[in-house]
């Protein structure tokens, strides 16, 4: 079974500043999904950003970007000029591509801390 | 933009009872998923179901089920409730990449928090 391991229960940052998010991922499978979602205190589940693995160019989306390295299973996710509405719990989730296996896998969260 | 819709949002009942819950997912999605997020938890996947039929399925309690139906809505039926089962349910919804034969990025609902007394 896949598993998705994310190092730290909290970060804290700077308003303005650039903070990047761990994740670390196992998998027999080639082909998958990567996903950051942020859970702010509505609980609301946001997608933040996804990456394709037969895609060897990184995810951006404005101000988030991922650092994909497939080799090393590794996933993190840098966020530039920290916002206060970043506030969140993230969490990292993996999908296996194959039609069938459609459940994501989270990680445990990154509870993100914005300081103004 | 029309985004997955949850009812009800809160629901209490007492041990043993049963609940149901419902899944409105984005028009043209044809796949539902349900997931289960205890208090400080990740989300855990119970079910899925792509066409009205069941697709995938994950720590779904056998006294959980669900369905599809032809509209696309979906529900979570739960039986014998017990204590252990408040929780934040999610419904996630998304269209299939039939070139790839895969499902693609999934949205979620609001959820319904259930709290069983």
């Amino acid at each position: 079974a896949q598993t998705v391991t994310q190092s730290q229960p909290e970060m804290s940052v700077q308003e303005a500043e650039t903070v990047t998010l761990s994740c670390t991922y196992d998998t027999s499978e080639s082909d998958y999904y990567l996903f950051w979602y942020k859970q702010p205190p509505s609980r609301q589940m946001i997608l933040v950003i996804r990456q394709e693995a037969y895609k060897q160019q990184n995810a951006t989306e404005n101000r988030f970007s991922v650092n994909f390295q497939k080799a090393a299973k590794s996933f993190s996710l840098k966020i530039s000029d920290s916002q206060l509405g970043d506030a969140a719990m993230y969490f990292c989730a993996y999908k296996d591509s194959g039609g069938g296996a459609d459940g994501l896998t989270f990680g445990k969260g990154t509870h993100l801390i914005i300081q103004p | 933009a029309a985004g997955v819709i949850q009812s009800p949002r809160h629901l209490i009942k007492e041990k043993r009872e049963t609940a149901t819950l419902k899944c409105y997912p984005i028009p043209r999605h044809d796949t539902v998923y349900w997931y289960q997020q205890g208090p400080g938890q990740d989300p855990q996947f119970l079910i899925s179901f792509y066409e009205k039929m069941q697709s995938d399925k994950g720590s779904i309690p056998d006294r959980f089920s669900a369905q599809q139906f032809s509209d696309y809505h979906s529900e979570l039926n739960m039986s014998s409730l017990e204590l252990g089962d408040s929780a934040l349910y999610f419904c996630a919804s998304s269209s299939r990449d039939r070139a790839r034969d895969s499902t693609d990025t999934q949205y979620f609902g609001p959820g319904t928090r259930l709290t069983v007394l």
